[in-house]
């Protein structure tokens, strides 16, 4: 079946690059996610990258894709306390399919 | 107002007792998900509706029901509850575009067992 891994936490210091990775098993992922969960509330898509694309640039955000590799990486350039949650990498195959995700990365900032 | 709502959004309950978790969404989306999130496991799909003729189990659906009464409600059933119920259970809704599938969530049920 689909599996999607990434690793639990991450620690960055205020202003430097974060990078998310993820990695996922099913070859006919179409769309891959990234999520946001913020404290105490539900995930919010934060960007997404069709599988036909190598990188998707949204103000501070990167998504990377290697798709021979089957890895998604998410880059957040200047990260801020606010950007502190945890992070959840998906992917959906194409047609009627559920989507699949990751068990969530926590990104933590140091002031 | 939020798009997805449930209700309640915490609730503490005993083993043995049955348990609704009842979501709503205002989006008029065909697809509703529920799901639970523990730590260390992420999330983890228990059924999915497709519509509300469709009902389908996830992952983890041992031990939970579930109905769809009408396209914007969904709830969730645990029949008997027990303590590895505990955890935090999100519904979710989607109107797939073609291959592309965002799923938008509502706040969170905090479920505890005891």
């Amino acid at each position: 079946g689909e599996d999607v891994e990434q690793s639990l936490f991450l620690s960055v210091r205020e202003g430097d690059s974060s990078v998310i990775n993820c990695t996922y098993t099913d070859s006919s992922s179409t769309y891959l996610y990234w999520y946001k969960q913020e404290p105490g509330a539900g995930l919010q898509l934060l960007t997404y990258i069709f599988s036909n694309m190598d990188m998707k640039q949204d103000q501070r955000l990167t998504v990377l894709l290697n798709k021979k590799d089957k890895h998604l990486s998410l880059r957040i350039a200047d990260t801020q306390t606010g950007d502190s949650a945890i992070y959840f990498c998906a992917e959906s195959p194409g047609g009627y399919q559920k989507v699949t995700f990751g068990i969530g990365t926590k990104l933590q900032v140091i002031p | 107002d939020a798009d997805v709502t449930q209700t309640p959004r915490n609730r503490i309950t005993k083993t043995g007792k049955r348990i609704m978790l009842e979501c709503s969404q205002t989006k008029g989306h065909d697809r509703m998900y529920w799901y639970r999130q523990d730590p260390g496991l992420g999330l983890r799909l228990i059924y999915y509706s497709f519509d509300v003729k469709d009902i389908n189990k996830g992952e983890i659906s041992d031990g939970y029901s579930v109905s769809r009464q009408a396209q914007a409600k969904f709830s969730l059933s645990l029949e008997s509850a027990i303590p590895n119920q505990t955890a935090l259970y999100f519904c979710a809704t989607s109107e797939q575009q073609g291959a592309y599938n965002e799923q938008f969530f509502g706040p969170g049920t905090r479920l505890t067992v005891l």
